[in-house]
């Protein structure tokens, strides 16, 4: 099985700053990598997909980048509402992997 | 409006049975799968499996398969999550989630609200 991890597990920024994040696969995963955020008690939300295109509607600040093995995912100008926790995902047909989760929030 | 609504909250004693639902509406509910997901209280997301509603064909992740079944009836364009017998480590939020495939990428792009099952004696 595919393993994904995630660094760092949790991040403290102000707002505007630009935030990345990373996220690792344990085997060449070629771009097939998601990336969601989760706001506290809500459920995920997809925001990149194919690890660099953004999903209808979401924000220009949020971007992905990366193939194979190494994925960065990067908010551009760090908002309040974009405190949440973020996700990676994999895609190994047929089976799904996400990745520990990333938290953020506002220093 | 396209959307996959779940059902409510379930408190459950060990050993009982249950099974959950997710509605969708809004599409062609045999088009795409439906994957289930949990979050256990303070923790990430887990992928449990998928089914295809088409012809209910099914896939688990390792550290489900045996433990809960996915179902789908298509008449009714809704999809299920069904234990024989809960554990208390079971509880958790589960949540349905719709699967776009094209020839190029596969993610999650509609989800459910959730459903909270608790199991405690």
């Amino acid at each position: 099985d595919i393993q994904m991890t995630q660094s760092p597990s949790s991040l403290s920024a102000s707002v505007g700053d630009r935030v990345t994040i990373t996220c690792q696969a344990s085997q060449d995963i070629s771009n097939y990598l998601n990336w969601y955020q989760q706001k506290p008690g809500k459920a995920p939300k997809l925001l990149i997909y194919d690890a660099s295109n953004l999903e209808t509607g979401v924000p220009s600040r949020f971007s992905g980048s990366g193939s194979g093995t190494d994925f960065t995912f990067t908010i551009s100008s760090l908002q309040p509402e974009d405190i949440a926790t973020y996700y990676c995902q994999q895609y190994d047909n047929p089976l799904f992997t996400f990745g520990p989760g990333t938290k953020v929030d506002i220093k | 409006e396209v959307q996959l609504v779940q059902s409510g909250a379930e408190v459950k004693k060990p050993g009982e049975s249950l099974r959950i639902s997710c509605k969708g509406s809004g599409y062609s509910f045999t088009s795409y799968w439906i994957s289930w997901v949990r979050q256990m209280p303070g923790k990430g997301l887990e992928w449990m499996g998928r089914i295809d509603p088409s012809d209910s064909y099914t896939n688990y992740s390792p550290s489900f398969q045996g433990h809960v079944t996915i179902s789908a009836d298509k008449s009714i364009s809704t999809a299920y999550l069904q234990w024989s017998s809960l554990k208390a480590s079971d509880t958790a939020m589960y949540y349905c989630a719709r699967q776009y495939s094209s020839s190029w990428y596969d993610a999650f792009d509609i989800w459910g609200q959730g459903t909270m099952v608790t199991v405690s004696s």
